[in-house]
């Protein structure tokens, strides 16, 4: 079966703009997550929606961070007046099993470069 | 401060032998313990776990020990094969989340 996808792969965005990247979970999956993985590093997390509701978003690192999932399904992570320091690779995961999460499947990731 | 350490960076071995792969960790209340591998521009793959409840999980060459008293687990790969070379994380539970170490690159020359 298809598993989770992200897009764009690639986004390279100049220092101000705005950026949005999707990710489209296994199907049926409700947990979804959200993890950034800068250069050298391990994963992350961001943030983390049961269905829609987003449960825990502690690991945001700023107000610029904002993510959605309004029908519990499709995903969406966007960045306001990026900044140099957010440029990694952004890694969402979900789960089918709203308690024993650990069993997360990645997705490829979007390389975001802020120039 | 890191809850999930990795400290050796990059390991070799040679095709046929074993690679022993180390993974400290700090939060006694993590329940579950996992590895992934991941190849270059791929996302990380689920490879194997264990419940905080064992002490140790093995699945075809893949063999994953947990020492609770010490909070230090290491994954085994026996026999060592040259499509094994890529990046390992460690990562824990921690209620729905998973802590993740800074991985560490294993090479296999055939």
């Amino acid at each position: 079966g298809a598993g989770v996808s992200q897009s764009p792969r690639y986004k390279v965005a100049k220092r101000g703009q705005d950026v949005a990247l999707r990710c489209d979970p296994i199907s049926g999956h409700v947990s979804l997550f959200w993890y950034q993985q800068a250069l050298g590093q391990g994963p992350e997390f961001l943030t983390y929606f049961q269905n829609e509701a987003q449960l825990d978003k502690s690991g945001l690192p700023s107000d610029r961070f904002f993510a959605e999932r309004p029908e519990g399904s499709v995903s969406t992570l966007k960045i306001q007046r990026t900044q140099q320091e957010d440029s990694a690779v952004y890694l969402c995961a979900s789960s089918a099993d709203r308690v024993r999460t650990y069993e997360q499947y990645f997705g490829p990731g979007t390389r975001l470069t802020v120039t | 401060d890191q809850q999930v350490k990795q400290n050796s960076p990059s390991l070799s071995v040679q095709e046929g032998r074993i690679s022993i792969l180390n993974c400290d960790y700090t939060n006694s209340m993590f329940d579950y313990f996992l590895w992934y591998k991941k190849y270059p521009a791929e996302g990380p793959t689920f490879l194997i776990s264990i419940s905080s409840i064992k002490d140790k999980n093995e699945d075809g060459r893949f063999t994953v020990f947990l020492n609770k008293s010490a909070k230090h687990l290491s994954l085994h790969i026996v026999p060592s094969q040259p499509g094994d070379s890529a990046v390992y994380f460690c990562a824990a539970h921690d209620f729905q989340k998973l802590v993740f170490g800074t991985g560490t690159r294993l090479l296999v020359s055939p």
